[in-house]
């Protein structure tokens, strides 16, 4: 079946970091990934998306490429601010059954400090 | 628009006990799904529908039954609550289930005693 594996956190970094989660993920066919962002207190967000290999998702500074080869979605950040401190879910939906269906990694928890 | 609502926001119950969560999307959304989310473990799918008057299962439907009995509103049942289903549950919609965005409600935080 499908999965995602995020690397472990918490991610502690200052203000002005570079910033990398790592997600990885088995799937059959060809997925779409996700990145969901939820911050305190509230549901999940999109972050940004992939459908093909080789598409780089982005968004409020964050990117992300589409690695068919390495099965790899990773985020990346050149320069974090405070308000970015949440939880990152790296997610995909894959086809055959599970067609349409998101699944998602476990979240890496990133605190930023001033 | 509000998006994505859920009620109630968090809910003690005791073991054996039973309950409903609602949720209710004003996009016109045709799918919507539950989902919940444990420690550690990201967000399970619970059971989904893809349209009124349809559900299926998800991942991990044990202990759990849902209505769609109208489009903008999914219902989440809980018949004889264990300590188990102790979890924060999330509602979500969206448009088509083709590579398309999930838009997710705040959540409700369920403690089963």
């Amino acid at each position: 079946g499908n999965s995602v594996t995020q690397m472990e956190g918490p991610v502690t970094l200052s203000e002005e970091a570079f910033l990398t989660i790592n997600c990885t993920y088995t799937a059959t066919g060809y997925p779409s990934l996700f990145w969901y962002v939820q911050y305190p207190g509230e549901g999940l967000q999109l972050l940004l998306k992939a459908t093909k290999a080789d598409d780089k998702g982005s968004n409020k500074g964050f990117e992300a490429t589409y690695r068919k080869e390495t099965t790899s979605f990773h985020l990346e950040k050149g320069s974090v601010q405070v308000s970015d401190s949440a939880v990152y879910f790296c997610a995909l939906t894959g086809s055959g059954t599970s067609y349409g269906k998101l699944t998602f990694g476990q979240g890496t928890i990133l605190t930023v400090h001033p | 628009n509000a998006g994505v609502t859920q009620t109630p926001k968090f809910r003690v119950l005791k073991t054996g006990q039973s309950m409903t969560l609602l949720c209710a999307q004003d996009m016109n959304h045709e799918y919507m799904y539950w989902y919940r989310q444990d420690p550690g473990m990201g967000l399970r799918l619970i059971h989904y529908s893809v349209g009124e008057g349809t559900t299926a299962k998800g991942e991990v439907p044990d202990g759990y039954n849902v209505s769609r009995l109208k489009k903008q509103n999914f219902l989440l049942g809980l018949e004889s609550a264990a300590p188990s289903q102790t979890s924060v549950y999330f509602c979500a919609s969206s448009y088509s289930i083709v590579q398309e965005t999930q838009y997710f409600g705040p959540g409700t935080r369920l403690l089963v005693l």
